[in-house]
Parts: C-alpha cells; sequence; structure tokens
C-alpha cells in the first residue's frame, strides 16, 4: 500500500507564474489535508477536503490560493501569481475519517522555490 | 503570543542519553496531543498519540501531558544516532481535524 505521494518534489517558478501540487492520498482515504511549512516554522494548516468538498479553509490565504479534490484523481493545492513568500515545503496529509488524526499520513512534500 | 510553544533548538546529545522535548500550549481547549519526527526533506511521520493527562509509553518514548499546565512532553530512552531529526509537537480541540504545530526541536544524537 502506497502512502501519500505528492508531486512534483521540486517545483521552481518565477515570480507571477502559476504553480500547480499534486497529492494522491493513501489507498482507502478520503479525507485531504494541505499544510505549508516556512523556513523555521512549524506546519501551518491550510486546508481541508474531502471528495468534491471543501471542509475548512480557514487557513488558506484569501488571495492567489485555491484547493480542489475531485471525484477522481489527485488534489490540487493551486497557487496563482506566486511571490517570493510562497516559497515553503508544502504537505500533504490523508486519513481514512474525519477525526483521524491518529491515522494521518503525511507526504514526502513539494518544495517550490519562487525566483 | 503563539498558540504552541516549542524551542527549535538545535539540541545535541551523546547515543545511550535521555532525551526531553517539551511543548507548552495556551489554548485550554486543546485535547489530543501528538508527538511527529520529521527527517531532512521528508514528511512528518507521527510517534506519539495521547487524549488524557498522564504517561503513554511506546518503547523507547513516552509522551507526557499535564493539561493543568498545558505543558506536553517527549521522553526518548538510550537514544540512538537515528533518532536525530526534527520533532514537532503538534495538538487539536475535539472535532477539529486541523492541528496546530510547534516549530519544531533539530535533535542530533552524536555516536
Amino acid at each position: 500500500n502506497a502512502g501519500v505521494m505528492q508531486n512534483p518534489r521540486h517545483l521552481v517558478r518565477r515570480r507571477g507564474q502559476e504553480a500547480r501540487l499534486r497529492c494522491s492520498p493513501m489507498k482507502g482515504h478520503s479525507h485531504v489535508y494541505w499544510y505549508r511549512q516556512l523556513p523555521e516554522e512549524g506546519l501551518k494548516f491550510m486546508v481541508y477536503l474531502q471528495k468534491e468538498n471543501i471542509i475548512d479553509e480557514s487557513g488558506m490565504p484569501k488571495e492567489r490560493f485555491s484547493a480542489e479534490f475531485p471525484k477522481e484523481g489527485p488534489s490540487i493545492l493551486r497557487i496563482q501569481q506566486v511571490v517570493r513568500g510562497d516559497s515553503a515545503a508544502y504537505f500533504c496529509a490523508s486519513s481514512p475519517m474525519r477525526t483521524g488524526n491518529e491515522k494521518l499520513f503525511f507526504g514526502s512534500g513539494t518544495q517550490l522555490s519562487v525566483l | 503570543q503563539k498558540e504552541v510553544e516549542q524551542d527549535p533548538g538545535p539540541l545535541s546529545v551523546p547515543e545511550g542519553a535521555i532525551v526531553s522535548l517539551n511543548c507548552t500550549y495556551s489554548n485550554s481547549a486543546f485535547q489530543y496531543f501528538m508527538w511527529y519526527r520529521q527527517y531532512s526533506r521528508k514528511g512528518p511521520e507521527l510517534l506519539m498519540y495521547t487524549y488524557s493527562s498522564g504517561n503513554k509509553e511506546d518503547g523507547r518514548f513516552t509522551a507526557q501531558v499535564d493539561k493543568s499546565s498545558k505543558y506536553i512532553s517527549l521522553f526518548i530512552r538510550d537514544s540512538q544516532p537515528s533518532d536525530s531529526a526534527t520533532y514537532l509537537c503538534a495538538m487539536s480541540d475535539f472535532g477539529n481535524e486541523k492541528l496546530t504545530f510547534g516549530t519544531g526541536t533539530r535533535l542530533t544524537i552524536i555516536p
């Protein structure tokens, strides 16, 4: 059973470009969470999704950021018009149930670098 | 003031020593407490999960929660070089899926 798969592992974008980060949850997991880790900071919650639904997006910046988890395919975190401050590691986690902190598994992350 | 405070270290100890890692928090609604280990360029891996005040032991790891003091600890006995990593505390309140993390403590075990 493969773990949480994130790709790409590294993504380089110039200011103003779009970044698309993909996350395939573990088999049987229908709950996906995105976290951002800035240098010297802990992980910060961004958004929680179930298939076709955004459940909690209280940690998402109001502009330029969006997330989806379609019925088929991976979850996508999309950042439009990237700025240097978006440079960070973005981690996806999945769980099989809503209150699944004990069964929450993280991917290896996507390191976004904005030039 | 951050909701969760954690000394970032770095912390270096000799192999075989007992390691103590700590976090304090301010939100009394937090009910679930976790410790994650994160190796360089990897995602966090759950080490310990606790709900109530008291101690929970798993092999060389012991998690301790003191809700009255809003203080949690992770103890590592007989530390090994493979324990060298960043350790993150995390917590959440009842019915809330999102975790609030500490900044992490970078630990190095010296052979």
